[in-house]
């Protein structure tokens, strides 16, 4: 059982909007600690996706956008893409001194 | 360029010791803020981070495995080793040392991982 909590799966057809949504608790979102999104494509390693809530890295196309409320954040991706289909999963820190992952949510593109 | 490339057995036996390599290059663990993570995954499964080691040789573990781990770093020959006790067919995983952004608390950077296998 993760500590943040993702649903297992979203899918959307080409061109779609879809959100993922990650929610935590008052020991780790609900603190104010930031929450990071990676993407996961199969057979790879994950890559930082969004740090700090809401920002991109170099090269992240901006079809990729991060918010984050209260003890919840959410990862959305509009324009959706066949290359976007990959697991993702949330990251955040907890005040148990340790860094805390969600349990991954898998984007089919139909 | 930041590389982190992870080196470990394939295989290991149930009770045995995992000793974990993350050899990295374009950065260094001297510096202020840095850190170096090991993350690992299961097959079908979602991230678990391990442990953490940060410049100033600053170390967290996962609560719920800290008996079992020990993460120590090499300054001088960029690495950082993460060693797993008692090694079960549970801890079958693909093993990830990730860089762990200056100030930040994400992993900017990762590696290609190693899939350990325990079993007999």
């Amino acid at each position: 059982q993760s500590v943040l909590t993702q649903p297992p799966s979203v899918s959307g057809v080409p061109g779609q909007r879809v959100t993922i949504s990650c929610t935590g608790s008052s020991s780790n979102i609900g603190t104010g600690y930031d929450v990071h999104w990676y993407q996961q494509l199969p057979g790879t390693a994950p890559k930082l996706l969004i740090y700090g809530n809401s920002n991109r890295p170099s090269g992240v196309p901006a079809r990729f956008s991060g918010s984050k409320s209260g003890t919840s954040a959410s990862l959305a991706i509009t324009g959706l893409q066949a290359e976007d289909e990959a697991d993702y999963y949330c990251q955040s820190y907890d005040s148990s001194l340790s860094e805390v992952f969600g349990g991954g949510t898998k984007l089919t593109v139909l | 360029q930041i590389t982190l490339k992870e080196s470990s057995p394939t295989l290991v036996k149930p009770t045995q010791t995992l000793t974990l390599t993350c050899t990295f290059s374009g950065f260094s663990l001297s510096t202020s803020g840095v850190g170096v993570g090991w993350i690992r995954q299961p097959p079908g499964k979602a991230l678990e981070w391990l442990a953490l080691i940060y410049w100033d040789d600053d170390k967290r573990y996962s609560p719920s495995l800290k008996t079992g781990l020990t993460i120590t770093k090499d300054t001088s020959k960029n690495q950082v080793v993460l060693t797993l006790t008692n090694m079960d067919p549970v801890d079958t995983a693909t093993y990830y040392c990730a860089h762990y952004g200056s100030g930040n608390n994400y992993f900017d950077y990762w590696g290609q991982g190693t899939l350990v296998t325990v079993s007999s």
